[in-house]
């Protein structure tokens, strides 16, 4: 079966170190994308790409980076890491001419 | 104004209830609408996909659109503890390219047996 997967599930890291998340689909989806889910805000979009080499900014891009190399991956990176970066991460990818995401089960980091 | 609002919850209910959640928004060009389902710990999930207005219905489940007052609704009947969760609201104006959707907040439901 298809699917859309996160790693790691859980991260804990220091302030200032760079850590990189990482997600994988299955799907052949061209769309991916990336939120931060924090309580009192909700889903946030982060990054997105519609295809390879493709990378646009959301609305809290500041402070994360991605890269789209090939279909199935699309790693987020934060630079730097800051406290204010602590949130579950979600992935999620859709098809071409398709709105309909398809969500990872998220990786929760926690920056000390 | 938020482009979307949900009420913010919680909400809990008993067994057997019947369940109204809801979303408004101020962007008239929204059309494709819909609601996904998130349990805890886990990604979100699309429950309901309605486009333009009218109702939808799934089981136990109904979406309703207003696109005249901007308003759109998630009916759960007879609710059960296996419906608890994290009701996310989702809409966007396009489908494919630029389509990004935006998400109401979330209101969580617990369904007490």
């Amino acid at each position: 079966d298809a699917e859309i997967t996160q790693s790691p599930r859980h991260k804990i890291t220091e302030t200032g170190r760079q850590v990189t998340l990482a997600c994988h689909q299955t799907w052949n989806h061209n769309n991916m994308f990336w939120y931060r889910q924090d309580l009192g805000h909700g889903l946030r979009l982060i990054h997105y790409s519609y295809g390879v080499q493709d990378t646009n900014k959301g609305e809290v891009s500041d402070g994360y980076s991605v890269s789209r190399s090939n279909t199935e991956d699309l790693p987020l990176t934060l630079e730097s890491a800051a406290s204010s970066q602590t949130s579950v991460y979600f992935c999620a990818s859709s098809a071409s001419g398709a709105n309909v995401l398809t969500f990872g089960a998220g990786s929760r980091l926690t920056v000390l | 104004q938020k482009e979307v609002e949900q009420d913010p919850g919680p909400l809990s209910v008993p067994e057997g209830a019947i369940v109204s959640l809801n979303c408004t928004y101020s962007n008239s060009a929204f059309q494709y609408f819909m609601w996904y389902r998130q349990y805890s710990r886990k990604g979100p999930e699309l429950l309901m996909y309605t486009y333009s207005s009218g109702n939808k219905e799934d089981g136990r489940f109904t979406a309703q659109v207003d696109k005249s007052s901007k308003y759109i609704s998630l009916f759960i009947r007879d609710s059960q503890p296996s419906d608890s969760a994290t009701y996310l609201c989702a809409m966007s104006a396009l489908t494919g390219a630029n389509s990004k959707l935006t998400f109401g907040k979330g209101i969580t439901l617990s369904v007490r047996p």
